[in-house]
């Protein structure tokens, strides 16, 4: 079974850059998995912050961009601000009408 | 613009079935890709499944042979059932309309939390 791989949490300060990725156990990303990347504070609904690959959602802010770094899909955010902090998801299409989540990033900014 | 509201009991006893409802508001049942989604308390995401104007579904294969989803045109629902539930299937359950073309989630409802006990 193919599982999505995120790094489980992640510090960075503020006005920092950090790049958050996500992998697989066996194989390598591309914009043929259409990654999408959410942002969820404790208690919160989701927010899409970026899909197939690098389309920013409307109204996110161009600090944050998607890209495929390596064989991994990247969220990358530039100038962090305090309130960055959350827990960031990406999710991979495998065909078929199948998504497969990652185990999610938590994100400190401090 | 689309907007969800997932419902259901919040409270299901071991081994039996969970029934959730999403209404769906600023667009039409029939004309969307649909999904529902759970989180686990302290966890992460978990796609659970997919439904096309009862057309076609897909579901997670690790709940498969447990889960059902289905609409309700003249209500302008989807509906969510999974059966022999257990305390893992405790959650908070997400509607979200699917993106088809992109492949992503997008709006969501606010979520409904389901407690599994006796």
């Amino acid at each position: 079974q193919t599982v999505v791989t995120q790094e489980p949490s992640f510090s960075v300060s503020p006005g920092g850059t950090i790049t958050l990725t996500c992998g697989l156990t066996s194989g390598s990303v591309s914009t043929n998995f259409y990654p999408s990347w959410y942002q969820q504070t404790p208690g919160q609904t989701p927010r899409t912050l970026i899909y197939n690959t690098d389309t920013r959602s409307s109204g996110v802010p161009d600090r944050f961009s998607g890209s495929i770094v390596g064989n991994k899909a990247a969220l990358t955010i530039t100038g962090a601000q305090a309130d960055d902090e959350s827990h960031y998801y990406c999710v991979l299409y495998m065909g078929s009408a199948i998504w497969v989540f990652g185990g999610g990033t938590k994100l400190t900014v401090l | 613009q689309v907007q969800l509201q997932e419902s259901g009991p919040g409270l299901v006893k071991p081994s039996e079935t969970l029934s959730l409802t999403c209404s769906v508001s600023g667009g039409s049942v029939s004309r969307f890709y649909w999904s529902w989604i759970r989180q686990a308390p302290g966890k992460g995401l978990e796609y659970i499944g997919y439904i096309y104007y009862s057309e076609s579904t897909s579901y997670n294969p690790a709940l498969k042979s447990r889960v059902s989803i289905s609409v309700d045109t003249s209500k302008n629902q989807l509906s969510l059932r999974l059966s022999s539930v257990t305390a893992a299937d405790t959650a908070i359950y997400f509607c979200a309309r699917v993106n088809w073309r992109e492949n992503w989630f997008d709006p969501w409802g606010q979520g409904t939390m389901v407690t599994v006990s006796s």
